[in-house]
């Protein structure tokens, strides 16, 4: 079955630097690649997402590339702002997996004033 | 207007209780899910349901059974509580159109702290 693992699990940056966090998948089939926050208290709320027939999406500060040959796809925050600090998770799926997201373990992003 | 709802927010309980935690979602969509986040905040997915029919049953305890009345409704149901059971359970709602996977709404989530 799918397979996602997530890098780094705690990320640490300077507000008005650049973040990256990086996410590896195993199976061909995935299509769908959403990008979800969750801040503290709240459940996790979708930030991007792309699918397997684009290589990149950018939406203000936010960028996700995917490389499907390589099987990873990756999210890019620039000009981070203390709002940016939260908890990210990748995940990947496609229709025949029964509806079903395989996750990522999370990043913790704290920007440093 | 809250998308996805859970309640109780907060559920503090002795184990061996029997607990439930009810969702609903007004937002239409046909497929529901709940969630469970440990401490070290892994998202590990227990349910789905699609039209009411159970899609997904991760290996999860059969203390946990879910409940699904209509499409707008996906409650929880926990048997003989454990120490292990706490944790934050998340509720969440997607639409599969197209043959595709789309957004899932995730509610407030419900902190469940087994004594």
């Amino acid at each position: 079955g799918e397979n996602v693992e997530q890098h780094p699990s705690t990320l640490s940056v300077q507000e008005g630097d650049s973040a990256v966090i990086k996410c590896t998948y195993s199976d061909s089939a995935s299509n769908y690649f959403p990008w979800y926050k969750q801040e503290l208290g709240k459940g996790p709320q979708l930030i991007i997402d792309i699918r397997s027939n684009v290589g990149e999406k950018k939406d203000q500060r936010i960028a996700v590339t995917l490389n499907k040959t390589a099987k990873h796809f990756s999210l890019h925050i620039t000009e981070t702002q203390p709002e940016d600090s939260a908890v990210y998770f990748c995940a990947a799926g496609y229709m025949d997996s029964n509806y079903q997201l395989i996750w990522g373990a999370g990043t913790k992003l704290i920007i440093k004033p | 207007d809250t998308a996805v709802s859970q309640t109780p927010k907060y559920l503090v309980t002795q184990m061996g209780n029997d607990k439930s935690i009810k969702c609903e979602q007004n937002l239409g969509h046909d497929t529901m899910y709940w969630y469970k986040q440990d401490s070290k905040k892994f998202l590990k997915i227990m349910f789905s349901y699609n039209n009411k029919e159970l899609i997904i049953n991760e290996t999860v305890p059969n203390r946990f059974s879910p409940k699904s009345p209509d499409k707008a409704h996906l409650n929880l149901h926990i048997n003989s509580l454990e120490l292990g059971d706490s944790a934050v359970y998340f509720c969440a709602s997607s639409q599969v159109a197209g043959g595709l996977l789309d957004t899932q709404y995730f509610g407030p989530g419900t902190r469940l702290t087994v004594l």
